[in-house]
């Protein structure tokens, strides 16, 4: 079964610095890969995602990702980070097999300082 | 469009009591799911579906059980609930993910507590 994993639980930042949230897969096919946000006492909104093709895919508020095969990763980055920016990051991963479900890493909050 | 509601937003049960979520969505999706949300556990799939009238297992479905009498509804219910069970459920929706407009749409939650 395909997992993710989100090595930091909390990442603070100060606005205006650059971002970078990391997000490993363990698959052993390509799998689909997405970056959502969620506010505080929200539900969940899609950042971007990955099917195929360019590896660096481009989402919404700024947002980017960059799918390495190698590594396994899909590291989700922003340039400079505004305060609205502090959310939960989640990482998700689909694989294209039978009725294919998301798994969910187990999320990234971003706390930005002044 | 409305998108993924949910309905009630919060309640409070006690142990054994007995509860229905309801999740609507207007996007003529197939798939429809539900999720639980706790601390550090990022999501959890409780049980899905991919059309009228079919329910699967997900991650963590014991405890649970679901209904897709309808398309657009995807009921979820609390036979016996327990302390355990307190959590914040999502619902979601989606079109196949062999669609290239494949993303899951979330409805704004519901926080159950149980008592």
């Amino acid at each position: 079964a395909q997992s993710v994993t989100q090595p930091d639980i909390h990442i603070t930042v100060s606005e205006g610095a650059s971002l970078e949230l990391r997000c490993n897969y363990s698959y052993g096919a390509t799998p689909y890969l997405f970056w959502y946000v969620q506010s505080p006492g929200q539900g969940l909104q899609l950042l971007l995602k990955y099917f195929s093709g360019d590896t660096l895919v481009q989402g919404i508020k700024g947002f980017e990702a960059e799918f390495k095969r190698s590594q396994s990763s899909f590291n989700l980055r922003k340039p400079s980070v505004h305060w609205s920016d502090a959310a939960e990051y989640f990482c998700a991963v689909a694989v294209l097999s039978g009725y294919s479900t998301l798994t969910f890493g187990k999320g990234t909050m971003l706390l930005v300082s002044p | 469009n409305a998108g993924v509601t949910q309905t009630p937003k919060f309640r409070v049960l006690k142990t054994g009591q007995s509860m229905t979520l309801l999740c609507a969505q207007d996007m003529n999706h197939e798939y429809m799911y539900w999720y639980r949300q706790d601390p550090g556990m990022g999501l959890r799939l409780i049980h899905y579906s991919v059309g009228e009238g079919t329910t699967a297992k997900g991650e963590v479905p014991d405890g649970y059980n679901v209904s897709r009498l309808k398309k657009q509804n995807f009921l979820l219910g609390l036979e016996s609930a327990a302390p355990s069970q307190t959590s914040v459920y999502f619902c979601a929706s989606s079109l196949p993910l062999t669609s290239a407009a494949y993303e899951q749409y979330f409805g704004p939650g519901t926080r159950l507590t149980v008592t």
